[in-house]
């Protein structure tokens, strides 16, 4: 069966340090991946979404970048945060229209 | 578009009631549409799904109904438990849209004991 990982759980930075969320699929081969970010109490906006290795559309412009370097890896990163950073990150990968989230990543900013 | 900038609306519902969570969308051209429950600190969660040409479909204690004519999205939930407590995100795609999906903006369900 299909499964994702995500990690950190909790990650607490300061401003202008640099970011890098992981997240893998297993179970699957060639799936579309994606990066989406949650304020509190808020709803899910999509950041990044990836249909193959090296190929990231980005919905939002910001300061966080996506890569994929393999079929079943996605990174999110940043060179330096922001504190409107802050907020609850999902990986997520499809199979047709359907969506599989990740645990999360609580990410604070200071 | 997704409803990132709002609060989220709540529902309190008494232990053992019934719950409905509605959601209006806005294109016309979608035709899958997706419930997500997601728990305080966790990933969203698949509940149920339903494609346009249905309007009706049921699972284990829940029920989604879809209204097409006033683009009309429902959830409901018999015998709600304190388990059900969460918050409740309704999804819709179309087919030209690559599949993607667009969320609402999701509404919080609160279960009294």
């Amino acid at each position: 069966s299909q499964t994702i990982h995500q990690w950190p759980a909790t990650l607490v930075q300061p401003v202008g340090s640099p970011l890098s969320l992981e997240c893998t699929v297993e179970g699957t081969s060639n799936p579309n991946l994606y990066w989406y970010r949650q304020a509190a109490g808020r709803g899910l906006q999509l950041l990044f979404y990836s249909v193959g290795i090296g190929q990231i559309s980005s919905e939002v412009p910001q300061n966080l970048s996506a890569s994929r370097p393999q079929d079943r890896q996605f990174i999110l990163s940043s060179k330096k945060l922001l504190l409107s950073d802050s907020g609850f990150y999902l990986c997520a990968w499809s199979v047709d229209e359907k969506l599989f989230f990740g645990s999360g990543t609580q990410l604070s900013v200071l | 578009g997704e409803n990132v900038g709002l609060h989220l609306p709540t529902l309190s519902v008494q232990e053992g009631d019934n719950s409905i969570i509605n959601c209006a969308y806005s294109n016309s051209a979608s035709d899958y549409f997706i419930w997500y429950k997601q728990e305080s600190g966790k990933g969203p969660q698949f509940i149920i799904d339903i494609r346009s040409n249905m309007d009706k479909r049921q699972g284990q204690r829940v029920t989604v109904l879809l209204n097409k004519t006033v683009k009309h999205l429902s959830l409901q939930i018999a015998a709600t438990q304190p388990g059900d407590s969460a918050v409740y995100f309704c999804a819709e795609s179309f087919n030209n849209a690559g599949n993607m999906l667009t969320f609402g903006g999701g509404t919080r369900l609160m279960v009294k004991p």
